[in-house]
């Protein structure tokens, strides 16, 4: 069964380094979408993409984040200048068309020093 | 605000029991709503989708039933087993929205031998 991957797993960085997490969304799906959860707290969304293009985006989602589908497989989620509140699981998720359900993969532990 | 809220947190039952995990929203106007599966540390699985449209859905000995004029769904497990521990969250398509969920904080639920 397809499923949506993610790498890395876990991501251990410096403050105010840039990192870069990667996705390959289900091959036929549509829309891309990126969540995050902190330790404890509930699952928040951060950007929704669509056509090459973003189609909503959370507060969390300042500046200082951007996405980008670089190829026909890969959707990623960078964060140019990390902070130590930026330390979470990070959530791929895809789904065929708008409002149909969402597949989410494993996660990227992301870790701010 | 949109908001998602589960009840309760925690839930400790017996093996074979039958129960009920709850979920409600702070605005009647939605799109669809997902139940999804959260083992620790790992990532989410989608259990069932309902549209808006729909009062009910079935898969397996999971059933899910959405009331959107009292703002309500539940998740009714039937005949638990220690497999079903995990957190199960309630996420929600609010209209109005593109199409990101609204995640409530979970009910982790325990099934015992």
């Amino acid at each position: 069964e397809p499923e949506v991957t993610q790498t890395p797993s876990h991501q251990v960085t410096q403050m105010g380094q840039e990192v870069i997490l990667r996705c390959v969304p289900i091959s036929n799906h549509l829309y891309f979408y990126w969540y995050r959860q902190i330790l404890g707290q509930k699952v928040e969304f951060l950007v929704s993409f669509y056509n090459n293009e973003i189609s909503e985006k959370s507060e969390i989602f300042d500046d200082q984040f951007s996405v980008e589908r670089p190829d026909g497989s890969n959707f990623t989620l960078k964060i140019r200048s990390t902070k130590l509140e930026d330390s979470a699981m990070y959530f791929c998720a895809s789904s065929p068309h708008r409002q149909e359900t969402q597949y989410f993969g494993p996660g990227t532990r992301l870790l701010v020093l | 605000k949109q908001e998602v809220t589960q009840i309760p947190a925690a839930l400790s039952v017996p093996e074979g029991e039958n129960l009920v995990l709850n979920c409600s929203f702070t605005d009647s106007a939605i799109y669809n709503l997902q139940w999804f599966r959260q083992d620790p540390g790992k990532g989410l699985t989608s259990l069932l989708l309902i549209q808006s449209s729909q009062r009910e859905q079935t898969s397996g000995r999971l059933n899910a039933s959405l009331d959107k004029s009292s703002g309500r769904s539940t998740l009714y497990i039937a005949a638990s087993q220690p497999g079903d521990s995990a957190t199960y969250l309630c996420a929600v398509g609010f209209t109005g929205t593109a199409s990101k969920l609204t995640f409530g904080t979970g009910t982790r639920l325990q099934v015992t031998l």
